[in-house]
């Protein structure tokens, strides 16, 4: 089985703040990791994911995120963030075996950017 | 190019009334998924289909039943609609993993499908 821990369900920066997501998975099959964005009444959108090779990923406007088994952890970061970025972040995670390709959803974390 | 597609945007029912929540892509998915999204839960499950003719039932499937009987469409219908069904229901659509090692698993969505019962 799978799962996904989303530690903080709100998360508030000041404009050009580091911006730290955390996300813990678990897993007993190597994982799919993925972080998607919703802005306000609209749909999820992918911002990056791992699969396999490079543990630092890159996604889109400017966020990134490391995998590390040793920790579980799928954490995301922007070195500077700007007021566009609030939004709500889901962390996720499948697996080549899970059957159906079922994603599994964490709780959400709530980005507040503050001017 | 549309993507995904969710019909309708904003429903409110009565209590006991049915309703179904029609999802289209165009990406020749050969999976599709319907979630649902509440406050503090993240999303949740409720059932897939890995192909056409077939579908599956996720984290929670009562009260629903799904129906795909083309693979460009996945059908989410609400029997008997209850208080506790009012949610925002998001369709998905992804590649199978198992055809290419280039499909990574990446759902694609909806902008999703906000229902209140009352």
């Amino acid at each position: 089985a799978q799962s996904v821990t989303q530690l903080g369900s709100h998360v508030s920066v000041s404009e050009g703040a580091l911006v730290l997501l955390r996300c813990n998975y678990s897993s007993s099959v190597p994982p799919y990791l993925f972080w998607y964005v919703q802005y306000p009444n609209q749909g999820l959108q992918l911002l990056l994911k791992y699969t396999t090779g490079a543990t630092l990923v890159k996604g889109i406007n400017g966020f990134e995120a490391e995998f590390k088994k040793s920790e579980t952890s799928f954490h995301l970061t922007k070195p500077s963030a700007h007021m566009s970025d609030a939004a709500e972040y889901f962390c996720a995670v499948t697996s080549w075996y899970n059957q159906g390709g079922k994603l599994i959803f964490g709780q959400g974390t709530e980005l507040s950017v503050k001017p | 190019n549309a993507g995904v597609t969710q019909t309708p945007k904003f429903r409110v029912l009565k209590t006991g009334q049915s309703m179904t929540l029609l999802c289209a892509q165009d990406m020749n998915h050969e999976y599709m998924y319907w979630y649902r999204q509440d406050p503090g839960m993240g999303l949740r499950l409720i059932h897939y289909s890995v192909g056409e003719g077939t579908t599956a039932k996720g984290e929670v499937p009562d009260g629903y039943n799904v129906s795909r009987l083309k693979k460009q469409n996945f059908l989410l219908g609400l029997e008997s609609a209850a208080p506790s069904q009012t949610s925002v229901y998001f369709c998905a659509s992804s590649w199978n993993m198992g055809q290419a090692f280039s499909n990574t698993g990446e759902l694609f969505f909806g902008e999703g499908s906000r229902l209140t019962v009352l």
